[in-house]
């Protein structure tokens, strides 16, 4: 399998649910990311991960918890949400070098109820 | 506030006729730039990239221009076809750091 691969690519869960979605890159990147697209809103960059470590939280809440165990995966774990952090999640990668185009997965359609 | 605008959420343009898509930026330290585009369900995917060293960049039918004085990039189609219809996105970012700034999309409709 090639490319960005995201998992699942829908998702609805209760406000007291406890999810995880998951990234993985098959490009040989060392730089993965989380981006939230809310309707009619730029995208979003939540977390950045540059050779496995986190180098930028974009004041996001504490009810979303990124986890990168290697330089392929990415996951975004996810508890308490509210019905406004419904929107698509994208996971995306990149070399780690400053200005290399980023690579994005499919996303995932979240539903908060 | 943002940083990366495109002030025309949708365009139609007539199949074989040129689409003109619009990016404003206002961070003058932004030095590389780029679009992607979307189709419905799936993620953005890259298109085309230019860097502030040049004033143009093209590959087949897709041209980036870069106004760097009028913090200004355009992407042009030529020609237009039915399968280029989808949301593009410009992005931009600067000198450090691995973080893009979005624009908010435009919706390109191509009418055979």
């Amino acid at each position: 399998e090639t490319g960005v691969t995201q998992t699942p690519r829908h998702l609805v869960m209760g406000m007291t649910n406890k999810k995880s979605l998951k990234c993985e890159q098959h490009l040989g990147h060392n730089a993965m990311y989380w981006y939230k697209q809310s309707a009619k809103k730029p995208l979003e960059l939540m977390f950045v991960y540059s050779l496995e470590e986190r180098v930028e939280n974009n004041s996001v809440p504490s009810r979303f918890s990124p986890e990168c165990p290697n330089s392929s995966h990415l996951f975004l774990h996810l508890h308490t949400l509210q019905p406004e952090d419904s929107a698509l999640y994208l996971c995306a990668s990149s070399h780690a070098t400053q200005g290399n185009t980023q690579y994005f997965g499919p996303g995932t359609r979240l539903t908060v109820l | 506030d943002q940083q990366v605008k495109q002030n025309s959420p949708s365009l139609s343009v007539q199949e074989g006729r040129i689409s003109i898509l619009n990016c404003d930026y206002t961070n003058s330290m932004f030095d590389y730039f780029l679009w992607y585009k979307k189709y419905p369900a799936e993620g953005p995917t890259f298109l085309i990239s230019i860097s502030s060293i040049k004033d143009k960049n093209e590959d087949g039918r897709f041209t980036v221009f870069l106004n760097k004085s009028a913090k200004h990039l355009s992407l042009h189609i030529v020609p237009s076809q039915p399968g280029d219809s989808a949301v593009y996105f410009c992005a931009a970012s600067g000198r450090t750091g691995n973080q893009f700034y979005f624009g908010t999309g435009t919706s390109l409709t191509v009418i055979p």
